[in-house]
Order: C-alpha cells, then structure tokens, then sequence
C-alpha cells in the first residue's frame, strides 16, 4: 500500500526566504505526482504536476523535482512571501485516472 | 476550465439526518469522480471511487450503506451521508478526472463541503 510522506510538518519562516518542502513515497511505481495548494476551510489548488517519466516542473516561483527511484519530491519556493501562507499537499497516482494518495501536509506560514 | 462545484458549501444539521452533496463538473465529462474526506488538520482521505453509470469502489473502512454515492452522469455525482451523527462532522471533498487530456490526467477538485452534525 501506497504510503507518502510530508516533512516538515508545519513550517515558518519569514518573507523572502526560499524554502524546500519534502515528500516521501513508499512505491517508487507512481503514474505522476502532483503538489497541491490548500487554504483553510477551502479546496485544493493544483500547482505543479510531475509525470513519472519527467524530473521537475516549474511555474513562477515554484519549482518541483522528482526522484522516482528514490521515491521523492521536493517543492522548492522563491522568495516566499506572505501569501504563501497555506497547507501545501502531495499526493501521488498509481495510474492514469486513479486515486490519488495524499500526505499530511506542510502547514507553511509566511511572516511579513 | 476544467471547473468542479459542489453544492452546498456548508450544512448544519442534526444527528439522525440524511446529507446529499453534489459534486459537478461544470464544463467538461468526467467519467471517474472521487469523494475525499478531510477532518481538521489532517490530509485528504479517499472514501471511494465512482464510475458513470456503476456502482461505486468504496475504500476499506468506509461503510457504503452510511455514504450512499450515485453517478448518475457524466457530469454530477452525489454523496448521500445516511443517519449523519457528530463523528460524520467532516470536510467532503469531491474531485473529477478528466478522461483522455493528454499528457496529464489530472483531477480537478471542487471547493469542498464543510457538514457539521450536532
């Protein structure tokens, strides 16, 4: 069974910073992997999306890498800035439309 | 596009009540919709899998007689908590797969529902 991982669990820092979130999976056999986006009491925004057959994708100040033989993902974010602030999701799919498994989370919190 | 919507955002209701949620894919046919469940400060669990027109894949644990699940077509799915009780107090969240997009199957999430039972 599929089993992903988040580290840290919650992080803080302050504006301007660039700062790294980790996921881990269990079964290096994934479809794609995708970053999420969460703010409280909302729904998921998609952010980045890896095929397995890719190694990173970026989109502004995002950038995610994926190392499918090591089973992991790095959500890398520039010069952070107080909107950031929000829970950031990965989950990864086993095959093409399937269900997504997610990990706990990173609760990241921005301070101006 | 690529837009989900679910219907009602939040409900209050009382313990022994019943709660349907919809879940709709606005501008395009998902034949594979998935229902998530949230509690506070915790990830996205999967509670099933539902397919147009089949009988819904319900995961382990998840009792399919309580969480009644119809996909009646391509673009609506709905999520009927039977005899809610405060335990079923939860975010529901709905996603759709949008069938052959290209390089990305990706699902698309709506806003999700907060239910809270008293």
């Amino acid at each position: 069974k599929q089993e992903v991982t988040q580290i840290p669990a919650a992080l803080s820092v302050p504006e301007g910073e660039n700062l790294v979130l980790n996921c881990s999976f269990t079964d290096s056999a994934i479809y794609n992997l995708q970053w999420f986006r969460q703010d409280p009491g909302k729904g998921l925004t998609s952010l980045l999306l890896i095929q397995s057959s890719q190694r990173e994708q970026t989109s502004g100040r995002l950038n995610a890498s994926l190392d499918k033989s090591s089973g992991r993902s790095t959500l890398y974010i520039a010069a952070s800035q107080p909107g950031d602030s929000a829970t950031y999701l990965c989950a990864v799919s086993g095959n093409a439309g399937n269900m997504l498994t997610f990990g706990g989370g990173t609760r990241l919190m921005v301070k101006p | 596009g690529a837009v989900v919507s679910q219907h009602p955002s939040r409900v209050i209701c009382k313990s022994g009540t019943s709660v349907k949620i919809e879940c709709r894919s606005l501008d395009f046919q998902a034949t594979t919709m998935f229902w998530y469940r949230q509690f506070p400060k915790q990830s996205l669990m999967l509670m099933a899998t539902s397919n147009e027109g089949s009988k819904a894949t319900y995961e382990q644990g998840v009792e399919k007689d309580k969480f009644l699940i119809n996909h009646a077509s391509l673009t609506l799915s709905t999520l009927t908590v039977t005899s809610a009780h405060p335990e079923d107090s939860s975010f529901y969240i709905c996603s759709a797969s949008r069938p052959y997009s290209g390089a990305a199957d990706t699902q698309y999430f709506g806003p999700g529902t907060r239910l809270t039972v008293l």
